[in-house]
């Protein structure tokens, strides 16, 4: 159980484009999921928290206008990189809470040419 | 000062060795603490969950909080090649979703067979 889905887990998009990646939980509703980001060899930083049915939270730091996120139904949250630029290009990793844990998805790298 | 900092290594040890993860932290607000595991493009998977200090046991992983010292340890013993991940230790002071995690920066390991 409490298993999470990332779709697409990569993809590869020009300078200037906007990408969306979608969270899933699949067997479990969820009021709260997370977008982290992870370079290589560095850990996973939180970008923002989204809860079902209103805003996100973003971290310090983290663009909103670039990084919309929309937390539609219990069971999926999307976040979309908007004129998507090389140094946009990371592993991005959202979770899912359910009870005291978060569940995390398999991830999705993103790559800006 | 990073609020956790943890070893990137790599360690690398021969199968059936002992490996001990440690991870330290500066904010005394941290009440819980979690272990867990990324295979490399993966996402991360928890491990262990503890919140007192000292010992809480499961299989071959033994996970240990001095929260005196602000240090906490994951011990894996008879180790494996299948072990073979990066170890992410993360923290929190609350366990709902007005808390952030903060990650360590992981510590990658190697299993020799």
């Amino acid at each position: 159980g409490a298993v999470v889905s990332q779709h697409p887990s990569w993809v590869i998009c020009k300078s200037g484009t906007s990408v969306k990646i979608e969270c899933r939980s699949l067997d479990f509703q969820a009021t709260t999921m997370f977008w982290y980001r992870q370079f290589p060899k560095q850990s996973l930083m939180l970008m923002a928290t989204s809860n079902e049915g209103s805003k996100a939270t973003y971290e310090q730091g983290v663009e909103k206008d670039k990084f919309l996120i929309n937390h539609a139904s219990l069971t999926l949250s999307t976040l979309t990189v908007t004129s998507a630029h090389p140094e946009d290009s990371s592993f991005y990793i959202c979770s899912a809470e359910f009870g005291d844990e978060q569940y995390f998805g398999p991830g999705t790298r993103l790559t800006v040419t | 000062q990073k609020e956790v900092e943890q070893d990137p290594g790599p360690l690398s040890v021969p199968e059936g060795a002992i490996v001990s993860l440690n991870c330290t932290y500066s904010n005394s607000a941290f009440q819980y603490f979690m272990w867990y595991r990324q295979y490399s493009r993966k996402g991360p998977e928890l491990l262990m969950y503890t919140y007192s200090s000292g010992n809480k046991e499961d299989g071959r992983f033994t996970a240990q909080v001095d929260k005196s010292s602000k240090y906490i340890s994951l011990f894996i013993r008879d180790s494996q090649p299948s072990d073979s991940a990066t170890y992410l230790c993360a923290m929190s002071a609350g366990m709902d979703s007005s808390y952030k995690l903060i990650f360590g920066s992981g510590t990658r390991l190697l299993v020799r067979p």
